[in-house]
Protein backbone atom coordinates (compact mmCIF):
# COMPACT_ATOMS: atom_id res chain seq x y z
CA UNK A 1 0.00 0.00 0.00
CA UNK A 2 1.29 3.32 -1.02
CA UNK A 3 2.03 5.50 2.03
CA UNK A 4 1.06 8.98 2.03
CA UNK A 5 3.76 11.68 1.89
CA UNK A 6 4.75 13.59 5.28
CA UNK A 7 8.10 16.01 5.40
CA UNK A 8 10.22 14.12 7.35
CA UNK A 9 10.53 17.20 9.74
CA UNK A 10 9.73 20.31 10.44
CA UNK A 11 10.98 22.63 13.43
CA UNK A 12 9.90 26.18 14.97
CA UNK A 13 10.51 28.38 17.70
CA UNK A 14 7.94 28.35 20.80
CA UNK A 15 4.98 30.82 20.06
CA UNK A 16 5.48 30.22 16.18
CA UNK A 17 3.19 28.09 14.10
CA UNK A 18 4.04 25.45 11.61
CA UNK A 19 2.25 23.49 9.25
CA UNK A 20 2.39 19.66 8.07
CA UNK A 21 1.35 18.49 4.89
CA UNK A 22 0.26 14.99 3.90
CA UNK A 23 -0.09 13.87 -0.20
CA UNK A 24 -1.83 11.65 -1.32
CA UNK A 25 -3.93 10.87 -4.03
CA UNK A 26 -7.72 11.21 -5.41
CA UNK A 27 -8.21 7.93 -4.28
CA UNK A 28 -7.39 8.64 -0.35
CA UNK A 29 -6.97 12.00 0.73
CA UNK A 30 -8.46 13.76 -2.51
CA UNK A 31 -11.51 11.51 -2.87
CA UNK A 32 -12.73 11.39 1.06
CA UNK A 33 -12.75 13.67 3.96
CA UNK A 34 -11.96 11.25 6.74
CA UNK A 35 -8.56 12.69 6.93
CA UNK A 36 -7.09 12.05 10.93
CA UNK A 37 -3.74 13.02 12.50
CA UNK A 38 -2.07 11.54 15.52
CA UNK A 39 0.49 12.50 17.92
CA UNK A 40 3.20 10.38 19.06
CA UNK A 41 5.50 10.65 21.89
CA UNK A 42 7.80 7.39 21.42
CA UNK A 43 7.29 5.12 23.91
CA UNK A 44 3.73 6.27 24.67
CA UNK A 45 0.46 5.55 22.91
CA UNK A 46 -0.54 7.76 19.94
CA UNK A 47 -3.06 10.38 20.38
CA UNK A 48 -5.67 11.35 17.67
CA UNK A 49 -5.41 14.87 16.87
CA UNK A 50 -7.87 15.95 14.20
CA UNK A 51 -10.33 13.32 12.65
CA UNK A 52 -12.81 14.29 9.49
CA UNK A 53 -10.42 16.98 8.39
CA UNK A 54 -10.46 19.68 11.05
CA UNK A 55 -12.50 18.35 13.91
CA UNK A 56 -10.93 18.32 17.30
CA UNK A 57 -11.78 15.83 19.77
CA UNK A 58 -12.97 16.54 23.00
CA UNK A 59 -9.98 17.71 25.31
CA UNK A 60 -7.47 18.44 22.19
CA UNK A 61 -6.18 22.07 22.27
CA UNK A 62 -7.76 24.19 19.54
CA UNK A 63 -3.65 25.42 18.66
CA UNK A 64 -3.64 22.03 16.64
CA UNK A 65 -6.19 22.81 13.51
CA UNK A 66 -6.52 20.68 10.19
CA UNK A 67 -7.56 21.16 6.75
CA UNK A 68 -7.49 19.63 2.91
CA UNK A 69 -7.05 21.27 -0.78
CA UNK A 70 -7.24 18.75 -3.17
CA UNK A 71 -5.01 15.76 -2.85
CA UNK A 72 -3.60 17.38 0.43
CA UNK A 73 -3.93 17.98 4.18
CA UNK A 74 -2.12 19.76 6.59
CA UNK A 75 -1.63 19.94 10.23
CA UNK A 76 -0.95 23.49 11.65
CA UNK A 77 0.11 23.64 15.34
CA UNK A 78 0.21 27.32 16.58
CA UNK A 79 1.96 28.73 19.47
CA UNK A 80 4.07 26.06 19.28
CA UNK A 81 5.03 24.71 22.65
CA UNK A 82 7.87 22.54 23.86
CA UNK A 83 5.10 19.70 24.73
CA UNK A 84 4.23 19.54 20.92
CA UNK A 85 7.50 17.90 19.93
CA UNK A 86 6.85 14.47 18.91
CA UNK A 87 5.82 12.55 16.08
CA UNK A 88 2.82 13.40 13.88
CA UNK A 89 1.50 11.04 11.37
CA UNK A 90 -1.63 11.37 8.83
CA UNK A 91 -3.94 9.21 7.50
CA UNK A 92 -7.03 8.69 5.22
CA UNK A 93 -9.47 6.27 4.33
CA UNK A 94 -8.74 4.90 1.13
CA UNK A 95 -10.73 2.80 -1.38
CA UNK A 96 -8.04 0.10 -0.85
CA UNK A 97 -7.86 -0.14 3.06
CA UNK A 98 -10.09 1.66 5.87
CA UNK A 99 -6.55 3.41 6.92
CA UNK A 100 -3.34 4.42 4.80
CA UNK A 101 -0.49 6.28 6.60
CA UNK A 102 1.63 9.08 6.10
CA UNK A 103 5.02 8.62 6.09
CA UNK A 104 5.76 10.64 9.52
CA UNK A 105 7.30 13.81 10.64
CA UNK A 106 8.91 14.64 13.52
CA UNK A 107 8.46 18.21 14.80
CA UNK A 108 11.20 19.92 17.16
CA UNK A 109 10.70 22.79 18.89
CA UNK A 110 14.26 24.87 18.98
CA UNK B 1 -10.72 6.31 31.61
CA UNK B 2 -10.23 3.95 28.05
CA UNK B 3 -7.47 1.53 28.43
CA UNK B 4 -6.55 -0.35 26.00
CA UNK B 5 -3.10 -2.92 27.18
CA UNK B 6 -1.00 -4.80 24.06
CA UNK B 7 0.96 -8.32 25.51
CA UNK B 8 2.67 -10.64 24.23
CA UNK B 9 5.46 -9.28 22.09
CA UNK B 10 8.85 -10.40 22.34
CA UNK B 11 11.57 -12.29 20.55
CA UNK B 12 10.45 -15.14 17.87
CA UNK B 13 12.74 -16.48 15.43
CA UNK B 14 12.01 -16.37 11.59
CA UNK B 15 9.31 -18.68 10.46
CA UNK B 16 7.89 -18.77 14.26
CA UNK B 17 4.06 -17.38 15.33
CA UNK B 18 2.78 -15.35 18.13
CA UNK B 19 -0.49 -14.46 19.23
CA UNK B 20 -0.88 -10.52 20.72
CA UNK B 21 -3.45 -9.97 22.87
CA UNK B 22 -4.84 -6.41 23.65
CA UNK B 23 -7.45 -6.15 26.91
CA UNK B 24 -9.68 -3.28 26.63
CA UNK B 25 -11.46 -1.65 29.53
CA UNK B 26 -13.68 1.74 30.33
CA UNK B 27 -15.79 1.52 27.24
CA UNK B 28 -18.28 -1.27 25.83
CA UNK B 29 -15.60 -3.22 23.49
CA UNK B 30 -18.59 -5.30 21.83
CA UNK B 31 -19.85 -1.75 20.49
CA UNK B 32 -16.61 -0.71 18.35
CA UNK B 33 -14.73 -1.91 15.44
CA UNK B 34 -11.33 -2.29 16.34
CA UNK B 35 -7.41 -2.20 14.66
CA UNK B 36 -4.17 -3.37 14.75
CA UNK B 37 -1.29 -0.91 13.31
CA UNK B 38 2.24 -1.52 13.38
CA UNK B 39 5.83 0.44 13.15
CA UNK B 40 8.49 -0.65 12.40
CA UNK B 41 11.88 0.77 13.41
CA UNK B 42 12.23 4.29 12.14
CA UNK B 43 9.14 4.14 9.65
CA UNK B 44 5.83 5.32 9.81
CA UNK B 45 2.40 3.74 10.90
CA UNK B 46 1.07 0.53 8.93
CA UNK B 47 -2.25 -0.44 9.32
CA UNK B 48 -2.47 -4.03 9.31
CA UNK B 49 -6.46 -5.14 9.80
CA UNK B 50 -9.45 -4.32 11.48
CA UNK B 51 -12.64 -6.11 12.91
CA UNK B 52 -16.26 -5.41 13.04
CA UNK B 53 -17.89 -5.55 16.69
CA UNK B 54 -19.41 -9.03 16.56
CA UNK B 55 -16.63 -10.24 14.89
CA UNK B 56 -18.45 -11.13 11.51
CA UNK B 57 -16.05 -8.85 9.36
CA UNK B 58 -12.58 -8.60 8.90
CA UNK B 59 -10.18 -6.77 6.86
CA UNK B 60 -6.65 -7.14 6.30
CA UNK B 61 -4.03 -4.98 4.44
CA UNK B 62 -2.94 -6.43 1.08
CA UNK B 63 0.28 -7.34 1.88
CA UNK B 64 -0.26 -9.50 4.84
CA UNK B 65 -3.09 -11.57 4.05
CA UNK B 66 -2.97 -14.84 4.73
CA UNK B 67 -0.04 -14.81 7.74
CA UNK B 68 -2.25 -12.59 10.13
CA UNK B 69 -5.17 -13.29 11.67
CA UNK B 70 -7.62 -10.64 13.84
CA UNK B 71 -9.96 -12.21 16.41
CA UNK B 72 -11.80 -10.87 19.29
CA UNK B 73 -13.59 -12.27 22.61
CA UNK B 74 -16.45 -9.72 23.88
CA UNK B 75 -16.59 -11.95 26.62
CA UNK B 76 -13.47 -11.09 27.69
CA UNK B 77 -13.29 -7.67 25.96
CA UNK B 78 -10.01 -8.25 24.39
CA UNK B 79 -8.64 -8.24 20.40
CA UNK B 80 -5.87 -10.91 18.86
CA UNK B 81 -3.51 -10.45 16.46
CA UNK B 82 -2.27 -14.36 15.55
CA UNK B 83 0.72 -13.61 13.11
CA UNK B 84 2.16 -17.14 11.78
CA UNK B 85 5.71 -17.54 9.72
CA UNK B 86 6.99 -14.48 11.77
CA UNK B 87 9.34 -12.81 8.84
CA UNK B 88 12.22 -9.82 10.06
CA UNK B 89 10.41 -7.31 8.59
CA UNK B 90 7.61 -7.85 10.93
CA UNK B 91 9.95 -6.44 13.62
CA UNK B 92 7.64 -3.78 15.09
CA UNK B 93 6.35 -2.60 17.68
CA UNK B 94 2.23 -3.63 17.30
CA UNK B 95 -0.75 -1.37 18.66
CA UNK B 96 -4.45 -2.11 18.88
CA UNK B 97 -6.86 0.84 18.74
CA UNK B 98 -10.46 1.56 19.04
CA UNK B 99 -12.84 2.65 15.91
CA UNK B 100 -14.85 5.71 16.59
CA UNK B 101 -16.29 6.31 13.28
CA UNK B 102 -14.90 5.41 9.77
CA UNK B 103 -10.85 6.64 9.57
CA UNK B 104 -11.02 7.61 12.99
CA UNK B 105 -8.81 5.80 16.02
CA UNK B 106 -9.97 7.49 18.74
CA UNK B 107 -7.81 5.44 21.48
CA UNK B 108 -4.59 3.20 21.20
CA UNK B 109 -2.58 1.29 23.47
CA UNK B 110 0.72 1.98 24.16
CA UNK B 111 2.00 -1.37 21.96
CA UNK B 112 3.57 -4.49 22.34
CA UNK B 113 7.36 -4.91 20.48
CA UNK B 114 7.66 -7.98 18.86
CA UNK B 115 11.18 -8.77 17.32
CA UNK B 116 12.32 -11.58 14.82
CA UNK B 117 15.56 -12.66 14.30
CA UNK B 118 17.42 -15.80 15.04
Amino acid sequence: QSALTQPASVSGSPGQSITISCTGSSSDVGGHNYVSWYQHHPGKAPKLLIYDVGNRPSGVSNRFSGSKSGNTASLTISGLQAEDEADYHCSSYASRAPYVFGTGTKVTVL
Amino acid sequence: EVQLVESGGGLVQPGGSLRLSCAASGFTFSSDWMSWVRQAPGKGLEWVANIKEDGSVKYYVDSLKGRFTISRDNAENSLYLQINSLRGDDTAVYYCAREQGRGRLGYWGQGTLVIVSS
